[in-house]
């Protein structure tokens, strides 16, 4: 597609459950970027992936997180044995080059209940 | 460390207003600048950019121009329209911490009225 696809846009799972976000960016850009959003406040980084390599993931919370691209492409952001604090808007982004900016995707939406 | 802070909204403006909203960054390099919007229903948008001092960006009759002295990368529109009604975030990416990571304002809430 022209743009960053996401999937599920919603997700609502139960405490304890493991969830799996996906992310589809834009054909060609090499560099990909999870954020969380929480609810009044702006997206704050996760992790980042230069083709398939995971570069950066200081900003993963706890090792219930983890991300892969392992093709260069589609990423996946999963979360183990979800908590309600996980709750948030879950984006994903990519980008052509540096100091051009991203480009995001809607999001996912993930409760926890 | 790198941190953006954005004017605490809501902002509430009539139709044909002048919009400013601030934003002021602190940066360990030489960072670009951005906005993006988002509106109702939506994911983000890169509204405007600026990669070093004194450039300015510009978009959709938006501007903002970067400010090294000040530290400051204010948004600015001569006369908002109801079609304007959305977030608005401020950035910064550090070309000395990870390639293209974004730090984030908090967001600044826009509701023009007709």
């Amino acid at each position: 597609g022209a743009g960053v696809s996401q999937s599920p846009r919603y997700k609502v799972t139960k405490r304890g459950q493991d969830v799996a976000l996906r992310c589809d960016p834009i054909s060609g850009h090499v560099s990909l970027y999870w954020y969380r959003q929480a609810l009044g406040q702006g997206p704050e980084f996760l992790t980042y992936f230069n083709y398939e390599a995971q570069q950066d993931k200081s900003g993963l919370p706890n090792d219930r997180f983890s991300a892969e691209r392992p093709e260069g492409s589609i990423s996946t952001l999963t979360i183990q044995r979800t908590e309600q604090r996980d709750s948030a808007m879950y984006r994903c982004a990519s980008s052509l080059a540096e100091g051009q900016g991203s480009f995001f995707g809607q999001g996912t939406r993930l409760t926890v209940v | 460390g790198n941190s953006v802070t954005q004017m605490e909204g809501p902002v509430t403006l009539s139709e044909e207003a002048f919009l400013t909203i601030n934003c002021t960054y602190t940066a360990t390099g030489y960072p670009s600048l951005f906005w993006y919007v988002q509106y109702p229903g939506e994911g983000l948008q890169l509204l405007l950019k600026a990669t070093k001092a004194d450039d300015k960006g510009s978009n959709k009759g938006f501007e903002a121009t970067y400010r090294k002295e000040t530290t400051s990368f204010h948004l600015e529109k001569g006369s908002v329209q109801v079609s304007d009604s959305a977030v608005y975030f401020c950035a910064l990416s550090d070309r000395g911490s990870t390639l293209g990571r974004l730090y984030f304002g908090r967001g600044t809430q826009l509701t023009v009225w007709p």
